[in-house]
């Protein structure tokens, strides 16, 4: 199974109303990255945030780790349409005594904000 | 900065055939990573090259291979293909590698008939 795993699978809401996305994962890992996805095209990059932070902002997302639960939040405040979208999780794990690794994507959360 | 290109973007071949996929990285970026997406597998990482050499490799059977040239260029082949290898394949590149920012490119849709 995926590394990160996202609830939910899929989340409907109105413009104007926050989303929270979650992700969990079972390994240690250097750092959880946040992406998106329009209609099968390319990953966007949203967040990264490293296992020493606890949470990070950018614009109107927020995103916490919980490294005891092994689990991490976003958060898209003020939803617009524009924000339809797959979201996903991405734990970086770093093999042993190297500074290289893959990111474990999870099976994301698909987002639909109505107008 | 030019972002991450794909080429071809969609591609049609028939069992037993061999593709090969081709990704420019941003310019500056030494790590150059590959995924798979099918709807029933999501992401998955295929492997990951850094300055010519292959650093770290997914579980994918040995059809599946790559390189990387001297100007961070990458391609990928995949030999007799197999109707479970249609996917959208996309590349990422970066600076040093997974510690960073990853960028995506829009990915090559492969249909294997």
């Amino acid at each position: 199974s995926q590394q990160g795993e996202e609830d939910p699978q899929a989340l409907s809401i109105q413009e104007g109303e926050n989303a929270t996305m979650n992700c969990s994962y079972k390994t240690s890992i250097n750092n959880l990255q946040w992406y998106r996805q329009n209609s099968g095209r390319g990953l966007v990059h949203l967040i990264l945030i490293r296992s020493n932070e606890r949470e990070k902002h950018s614009g109107r997302l927020r995103v916490t780790l919980d490294t005891s639960k092994k689990s991490s939040s976003l958060l898209i405040t003020a939803s617009r349409a524009a924000d339809t979208a797959s979201y996903f999780c991405a734990t970086a794990s770093v093999a042993g005594g190297t500074s290289y690794g893959k990111l474990t994507f999870g099976q994301g959360t698909i987002l639909t904000v109505h107008p | 900065k030019a972002g991450v290109t794909q080429t071809p973007r969609y591609l049609i071949k028939t069992r037993g055939q061999q593709v090969t996929l081709s990704c420019s990285p941003i310019s500056g970026h030494r790590s150059v990573s590959w995924y798979q997406q099918t709807p029933g597998q999501g992401l998955q990482f295929l492997f990951e090259y850094f300055s010519e050499t292959q650093r770290n490799k997914g579980n994918f059977p040995g059809r599946f291979s790559g390189r990387q040239f001297s100007n961070s260029r990458s391609e990928m082949n995949v030999s007799t293909l197999e109707l479970g290898d249609s996917a959208l394949y996309l590349c990422a590149s970066s600076r040093n590698g997974i510690q960073e920012t990853q960028y995506f490119g829009p990915g090559t849709r492969l249909l294997v008939l």
